[in-house]
């Protein structure tokens, strides 16, 4: 089965930038797409289809995709954006919809 | 505006069945895929499952395959699934996700969550 792996951590300070990767075979192939859950909530829809950003998502998200990496960039970063962020593919091989391992976002 | 509003928490005992209900509404129901998504405590999201709201196309997870069952009852617009042969390690909090799209596409609406516990 098709395998997203993510870092677990991932620490900024306020007003710097945050990268979070998510490593897939040929994942520049797939659609990614990326969540944002914070405690006791349920995930939040925060960049689709590698790049785009839903209505009411800052500008500060924004998404990339090439190769073995997609990454999501977390510009400017507010006490707000502190949370668990998972990617996610649909992998045709198998037919089956992937999430990442996911990763926390700790402001420091 | 768009809305899933899950059932209620449920606590079943290991070898029980449970069925959680998602209750759409604000778009035309039957023009959109529902997806399960499950949480354990402290772990991360697993897609379980996906059923066409315009057909009943069904499509689980290979882990969960014989376990589970999803369906959906258009007139009340609303999304089901059924879980059986509760263990322990289903323990988590359940999520309905509208697939917003075609095939590839994400999940751009998600409901509440509902908890189910299993123990004895």
């Amino acid at each position: 089965s098709y395998v997203l792996t993510q870092p677990p951590s991932v620490s900024v300070a306020p007003g710097k930038t945050a990268r979070i990767t998510c490593g897939g075979n040929n994942i520049g192939s797939k659609s990614v797409h990326w969540y944002q859950q914070k405690p006791g909530q349920a995930p939040v829809l925060v960049i689709y289809y590698d790049s785009d950003r839903p209505s009411g998502i800052p500008e500060r998200f924004s998404g990339s995709n090439s190769g073995n990496t997609a990454t999501l960039t977390i510009s400017r970063v507010e006490a707000g954006d502190e949370a668990d962020y998972y990617c996610q593919v649909w992998d045709s091989s198998s037919d089956q919809r992937v999430f990442g391992t996911g990763t926390k976002v700790t402001v420091l | 505006q768009v809305q899933l509003v899950q059932s209620g928490a449920e606590v079943k005992k290991p070898g029980a069945s449970v069925k959680v209900s998602c209750k759409a509404s604000g778009y035309t129901f039957t023009s959109y895929g529902i997806s399960w998504v499950r949480q354990a405590p402290g772990q991360g999201l697993e897609w379980m499952g996906w059923i066409s709201a315009y057909n009943g196309n069904t499509n689980y997870a290979q882990k969960l395959q014989g376990r589970v069952t999803m369906t959906t009852d258009t007139s009340t617009s609303t999304a089901y699934m059924e879980l059986r042969s509760l263990r322990s390690d289903d323990t988590a909090v359940y999520y309905c996700a509208r697939l917003y799209g075609v095939t590839t596409g994400p999940f751009d609406y998600w409901g509440q969550g509902t908890l189910v516990t299993v123990s004895s």
